[in-house]
């Protein structure tokens, strides 16, 4: 089941905060974020594991909520260079152990920064 | 440099005639998988390996095959392709299916079927 992301797109000026929101109906083993810039491929952000801590670098950071089933990926002081659509891609418990690390994707959030 | 390469990054094509787009990984991965793109509804995944011959349905694998007679390897086919299979295409190669596995995309293939 893909999950919901929120908002669908954003549009910040420089330093300002924004945070980008990932919902699943299904009980999780972990979220992925990934960022994509226009016409390029994906790019790793960070790994949030069920039962892990809040995860962090430079001045993008994510928190899992496992009783909600929700992630949340912090955007603070932001960059031009933070334009992109934002991925978040789920691991569903029940298929993980069966299946190993199937990632469902959200629809993607769509950032832009202007100066 | 560690990557994924697929191939060709454009391709354009008529309805019904056969193609493949490849994709390699030097990174010995085990997990491999394909994507495709559509505006607003993100990355859907159309097949999975998770090693040399295990291959396996994603949600949308009508109309594609796969194989994967390599670890490196995962070529992606369209039989009889159709307009609607025009989309971005993005091959991922990853460690294994374990947690904590970063996905790591090629470049994408831009596919329009007429």
């Amino acid at each position: 089941q893909q999950p919901v992301q929120s908002p669908q797109a954003v549009i910040l000026r420089e330093g300002e905060d924004a945070v980008i929101n990932c919902s699943s109906s299904k009980a999780l083993y972990s979220v992925h974020w990934y960022r994509q810039k226009h016409g390029e491929a994906p790019v790793f952000l960070m790994i949030l594991l069920k039962g892990g801590e809040q995860k962090g670098h430079d001045k993008i950071s994510a928190s899992f909520n496992e009783k909600k089933q929700q992630s949340s990926l912090y955007l603070t002081a932001s960059q031009l260079s933070y334009s992109g659509t934002y991925f978040c891609g789920t691991q569903e418990a029940r298929i993980f152990y069966n299946q190993g690390g199937k990632l469902i994707f959200g629809q993607g959030t769509e950032l832009s920064v202007k100066p | 440099e560690a990557q994924v390469t697929q191939n060709p990054r454009y391709l354009i094509t008529v309805t019904g005639k056969k193609l493949t787009v490849t994709c390699s990984q030097n990174m010995n991965h085990e997990y491999m998988s394909w994507y495709r793109q559509d505006p607003g509804l993100g990355l859907r995944q159309i097949y999975y390996s998770m090693n040399v011959e295990v291959t396996d349905k994603g949600d949308v694998p009508e109309g594609y095959k796969v194989s994967r007679k390599e670890k490196r390897n995962f070529p992606l086919i369209l039989e009889s392709p159709s307009p609607n299979q025009t989309s971005l295409y993005f091959c991922a190669s990853s460690l294994s299916a374990g947690v904590n596995t970063e996905a790591f995309f090629g470049q994408g293939t831009r596919l329009t079927v007429v």
